[in-house]
């Protein structure tokens, strides 16, 4: 199956930071989701995205199917912004299985 | 909000019992999955349900089995229950089948004792 490998695991940033997060993937894919899980365990939708970029406020993210990566960026970084990104995937099979696979996730904590 | 809605938020019980878990997606979705996420396995995929139809199989164990009803709610049952089960499990739903933004539910956190 596809692998999904997310880095950095950790990061720690003063409030007003930037950050980029990536992910890379081992085979084509046609759903790339982009999430964060609050310290309440909620796993909130950040992006649909399995090619091009899209932007949402202060977060941004760009997938290059081609070169199997995306990339997450937060700007201005605020303490709300802890927590732990997920990047999902799941990729082209004729059985038609759709479910995700997730990366091991980076675990971001912004510090006031 | 998702609109994805799971009950109960939580649920303590012993081994060897059996649990039924309760999903219901977003008007209008058809597809269901479910995921297991545990400190060891990290998030997984179990099964997937398309317009009360298995339609895909991941990490499940023959223990669990799940099922999606006429009104498109599913569940998910999990039975001999171990120490090892203990996770939180969620559902997601999606439009229909294939490439589609899944939506997660806030997930059933399952403590086996």
């Amino acid at each position: 199956g596809i692998q999904v490998e997310q880095s950095p695991p950790d990061l720690i940033l003063q409030e007003g930071a930037n950050s980029t997060l990536r992910c890379n993937f081992s085979d084509s894919v046609n759903n790339l989701q982009w999430f964060h899980q609050n310290p309440w365990g909620q796993l909130i939708n950040l992006f649909y995205i399995p090619s091009g970029t899209k932007q949402n406020g202060r977060l941004s993210a760009t997938t290059v199917a081609t070169e199997r990566y995306s990339l997450l960026y937060i700007s201005s970084s605020q303490t709300t912004d802890s927590g732990v990104y997920f990047c999902a995937v799941a990729g082209y099979s004729g059985g038609g299985a759709d479910g995700l696979t997730f990366g091991k996730g980076t675990h971001l904590i912004i510090q006031p | 909000d998702s609109g994805v809605t799971q009950t109960p938020k939580h649920l303590i019980t012993a081994t060897g019992q059996r649990v039924t878990l309760r999903c219901s997606p977003r008007s209008g979705d058809l597809s269901v999955y479910w995921y297991q996420q545990s400190l060891d396995q990290g998030l997984q995929f179990l099964i997937q349900y398309y317009n009360g139809e298995e339609r895909a199989k991941g990490n499940i164990l023959e223990r669990f089995s799940a099922q999606q009803f006429p009104d498109l709610h599913s569940e998910l049952n999990l039975s001999s229950l171990e120490l090892g089960d203990s996770a939180l499990y969620f559902c997601a739903s999606s439009a229909s089948g294939g490439a589609y933004e899944q939506y997660f539910g806030p997930g059933t956190r399952l403590t086996v004792t």
